[in-house]
């Protein structure tokens, strides 16, 4: 009954590489994110999708390419990584709306080499 | 967005109420203010928000001044298992109304035997 779930927990690549995170909620929320938490702990925004239509796109670096097959799932696609794209990567979804809490999948912790 | 101030750090005896405050001063009229937790190598996990009124659910009050420039969190007991970072945001509709979370640094919040 996991409410929002990201596959896989671990991520070890080498620099160079593409990969895909993907996520999944089951809470019927019509809106999902990604977030990035860096070796300094601080969280940031980097994406947001509202019924699959893309809404908040921050100052990402274009290798990345969030996909959204439906509204149920949110995935997040990594080309040519890089060190510094090392941290844990958080999805999250909500309803629509600023009186609607988010809530967070357990995180893909990503290494590059 | 509004930027909250939180202390860094604070420690809270096992079983005593932890009240955790957050500055918010220039908070506009249609923005909330979330809390949030992270507890280690989990995700952020959603406590309690509010707009204008103190709000009270199973883990925690809120209690927002009336000029809304500050509130505080509340947790009433206090276990070892409540040890995390906390969050106090606010979200609001800007120019834009995405409902964007932006973390700051967090309160630190060590219970203690």
């Amino acid at each position: 009954d996991t409410a929002v779930s990201q596959t896989p927990k671990y991520l070890v690549t080498q620099m160079g590489n593409d990969k895909s995170i993907k996520c999944e909620q089951n809470l019927g929320h019509d809106t999902m994110y990604w977030y990035k938490q860096d070796s300094k702990k601080f969280l940031k925004i980097m994406f947001s999708y509202n019924n699959k239509e893309l809404i908040i796109n921050e100052t990402v670096p274009n290798r990345f390419s969030p996909k959204s097959p439906d509204k149920a799932h949110l995935n997040l696609h990594i080309n040519s990584l890089e060190l510094g794209d090392s941290a844990v990567y958080f999805c999250a979804s909500s309803q629509a709306g600023l009186d609607n809490e988010q809530y967070f999948g357990p995180g893909t912790r990503l290494t590059v080499t | 967005d509004a930027k909250t101030t939180q202390p860094t750090s604070m420690d809270c005896a096992e079983g005593r109420a932890a009240n955790l405050p957050c500055n918010h001063s220039t908070i506009s009229g249609n923005e909330y203010v979330y809390w949030y937790r992270q507890i280690h190598s989990q995700g952020p996990q959603y406590i309690i928000h509010g707009l204008k009124n103190n709000e009270t659910n199973e883990m925690a009050s809120l209690i927002i001044t009336e000029d809304r420039k500050s509130s505080t969190l509340i947790l009433p007991h206090a276990t070892l298992r409540d040890t995390a970072v906390y969050y106090c945001i606010v979200r609001g509709d800007g120019s834009s109304n995405t409902g964007k979370l932006i973390f700051g640094q967090g309160t630190t919040l060590q219970v203690k035997p």
